[in-house]
């Protein structure tokens, strides 16, 4: 089946525009993330959604993100403002909320400010 | 609070030797643990995951993992390095409680020279 979207791939913004990314989750998926991963580093957690419940946004760095979710379906990450140390690979993941709740992660997208 | 720490930012083999990547959890509950593997310029993807059935886990590519309770330690190794197995690893924790967030390690880059 089709596995976990992401749009765009890349984008390159000039410093002080908003940005909008977004994902499409696998169908049935309850949960999603988003994490950021700068260049030659681990992943950051930003933000996570399951079914209804509040999202968790304790990883999100400033009041410039902020992320939304429709039901379990797709979910958009914004950044407004953009600095360029914003510059960075923004990955979403989805997964089951039975099992192990193993994520499977989209293919990300390259945001670069300039 | 659950936590994931990978011993070793670093490793480096030569084909044909064997692997151990190093990863220690803190849990208050029986956890469930997973290694992702990244290659360069690819996406996330699970190698193996661990939960609560046999404490010998086998994963893809001849990588296992041995979980051990009373060493709080989820280690991956694999007999013999191949040139196809340098990337970055990241083991990673499930949160206990109601929202199933993954906690992630930092990750450890395997380098493996011929």
């Amino acid at each position: 089946g089709a596995g976990v979207s992401q749009s765009p791939s890349n984008k390159v913004t000039e410093k002080g525009k908003d940005v909008e990314l977004r994902c499409d989750p696998i169908s049935g998926h309850t949960a999603l993330y988003w994490y950021r991963q700068r260049l030659g580093q681990g992943l950051e957690f930003l933000i996570y959604f399951q079914g209804n419940s509040a999202p968790d946004k304790s990883g999100l760095p400033s009041d410039r993100f902020s992320a939304e979710r429709t039901g379990e379906s797709v979910s958009t990450l914004t950044i407004q403002r953009t600095q360029q140390e914003d510059s960075a690979v923004y990955l979403c993941a989805s997964s089951r909320r039975d099992g192990a709740y193993e994520q499977y992660f989209g293919p990300g997208t390259r945001l670069t400010v300039t | 609070a659950q936590s994931v720490t990978q011993l070793d930012s670093h490793v480096s083999v030569s084909e044909g030797t064997p692997v151990l990547l190093r990863c220690n959890y803190s849990s208050s509950y029986s956890p469930s643990l997973f290694w992702y593997v990244q290659h360069p310029n690819k996406g996330l993807q699970l190698l193996l995951k661990y939960t609560s059935a046999a404490t010998l886990v086998k994963g893809i590519n001849g990588f296992e993992a041995e979980f051990k309770k009373s060493e709080t330690s989820f280690h991956l190794t694999k007999p013999s390095a191949h040139m196809s197995d340098a990337a970055e690893y990241f083991c990673v924790v499930r949160n206990a409680g109601n929202n199933r967030k993954l906690i992630w390690g930092l990750g450890t880059s395997l380098a493996v020279n011929p």
